[in-house]
């Protein structure tokens, strides 16, 4: 299977604790965005990358969020000291750069629950 | 705060009906993706229309923009039961690369 993968698909964390998630785009995919979908809502952005740099962030990413994608390729969000407000679908998507506009494909998501 | 909406907010149509749903949106669009998620999975793409295309066609569907009054429908024909899912849109607004939803409709299509 050649589409974006995310992992892992559940976590279940207690809260105040760490919680890392990782997204692998679709290869050659430079462009990767993260999302984040309550129950009955539609994604919500949180954050978007080109190759390694993050060029912009939602003012939902408190402090507490942050994330990486170091060479390009794979990305990690790490959500610090959760919340129970953190409960949600973590979506990640990835599309291609180019001067016409692409489609973003989406992950199967990894869905958290803060107890 | 998410722009724009689905409307309507849930849909119920006995199989072979055609079902149309529609997304509205308030600031000037580079172009509209539409996307099927079904319970607890993630969005499946199905079609992108941009802001100077009128409408596009893709096996059982067509979607059609609107710029000027600033939305756009989603119809599925001869529907089935696996249509059932919840329907969103999403739209790249201006300058973002990022794409805004609405809260989506929800599609139950009844055997």
């Amino acid at each position: 299977d050649t589409g974006v993968s995310q992992n892992p698909r559940h976590k279940i964390t207690k809260r105040g604790q760490n919680v890392t998630f990782r997204c692998d785009p679709i290869s050659e995919h430079n462009r990767l965005y993260w999302y984040r979908q309550t129950l009955g809502q539609g994604p919500e952005f949180l954050t978007y990358f080109q190759n390694e740099a993050q060029l912009e962030k939602s003012r939902l990413l408190s402090d507490r969020f942050s994330a990486e994608r170091p060479k390009g390729s794979f990305s990690t969000l790490e959500i610090q000291r959760t919340e129970q407000g953190d409960s949600a679908m973590y979506l990640c998507a990835s599309s291609p750069s180019g001067l016409v506009d692409n489609e973003q494909f989406f992950g199967p998501g990894t869905r958290l629950t803060v107890l | 705060s998410q722009q724009g909406e689905e409307d309507p907010q849930a849909l119920s149509i006995q199989e072979g009906e055609n079902a149309t749903m529609n997304c509205s949106y308030k600031t000037s669009i580079n172009n509209l993706q539409w996307y099927r998620q079904n319970s607890g999975r993630g969005l499946v793409h199905l079609i992108l229309i941009r802001s100077n295309e009128r409408e596009k066609h893709s096996g059982r569907l067509r979607v059609t923009l609107d710029t000027s009054k600033k939305s756009s429908s989603l119809l599925i024909t001869a529907s089935r039961a696996a249509d059932t899912a919840s329907y969103f849109c999403g739209r790249r607004e201006g300058s973002a690369r990022q794409l805004t939803f609405g809260s989506g409709t929800q599609l139950t299509v009844l055997p």
